[in-house]
């Protein structure tokens, strides 16, 4: 069955500390994942993509295949990035148009 | 750009009627998404429009359904609402053929009394 999995409902961190939300999926096929967050009282947004390799608002993510895992790292949290981080995943083989999300886990960043 | 934007912002129902929402996408967007955020099950797929067709569809019932006009803007129609199709409904839109990147409206809250 596709399915992403995003274990923590809550992270609560202080500002200054890493940050690692993570994101397990189960696909057969050749997935393609993407990281959304939704700030409060804002739309929900991309983040990043995994084939984009880039690294936005210092957030990166990388695929791991062989733990079929992408977690979301930043090695300084930011009382900014205080959000609803979701993970997602698409074929990447066919375009079906449907994203599969995790349940979303919120990230609170103390002061 | 303007956003996605959709409407109403909350609809109030009883079982058994019938509800449409409504979403305009981003200029120049030609697919439009429509997914159902229920209250502890996350974002589920709905539907799929691109140039006026269906492409694809969740796994709904076919209660659900909707269209997407020439001017790319999508209704989603609900009929004979049930307690459980209480949710907020989002819609997003992406360039032609693509869910790279897809731009969310605000979605509209459904609640069936």
């Amino acid at each position: 069955a596709q399915r992403v999995t995003q274990p923590e409902k809550l992270l609560s961190v202080f500002k200054g500390a890493p940050v690692e939300l993570k994101c397990n999926y189960s696909y057969s096929g050749s997935p393609e994942l993407f990281w959304y967050v939704q700030y409060s009282r804002q739309r929900l947004q991309l983040l990043l993509r995994h084939i984009s390799r880039e690294s936005i608002k210092g957030f990166t993510a990388d695929l791991n295949k062989g733990e079929t895992s992408f977690h979301l790292k930043k090695p300084f949290a930011q009382e900014e990035d205080s959000a609803m981080y979701y993970c997602a995943l698409s074929d990447g083989s066919s375009n079906t148009g449907k994203l599969i999300f995790g349940q979303g886990t919120t990230l609170q960043v103390k002061p | 750009e303007a956003g996605v934007t959709q409407s109403p912002t909350h609809l109030i129902k009883t079982r058994g009627q019938q509800a449409t929402l409504r979403c305009s996408p981003i200029s120049g967007h030609t697919s439009v998404y429509w997914y159902q955020q229920a209250l502890g099950l996350g974002l589920q797929f709905l539907l799929w429009y691109d140039e006026g067709e269906e492409r694809n569809r969740g796994n709904f019932p076919p209660r659900f359904s909707g269209r997407q006009f020439p001017n790319y803007s999508s209704e989603l129609n609900v009929n004979a609402l049930e307690l459980e199709d209480s949710a907020l409904y989002l819609c997003a839109s992406s360039r032609e053929l693509t869910n790279e990147k897809l731009f969310f409206g605000s979605g509209t809250q459904l609640s069936v009394l």
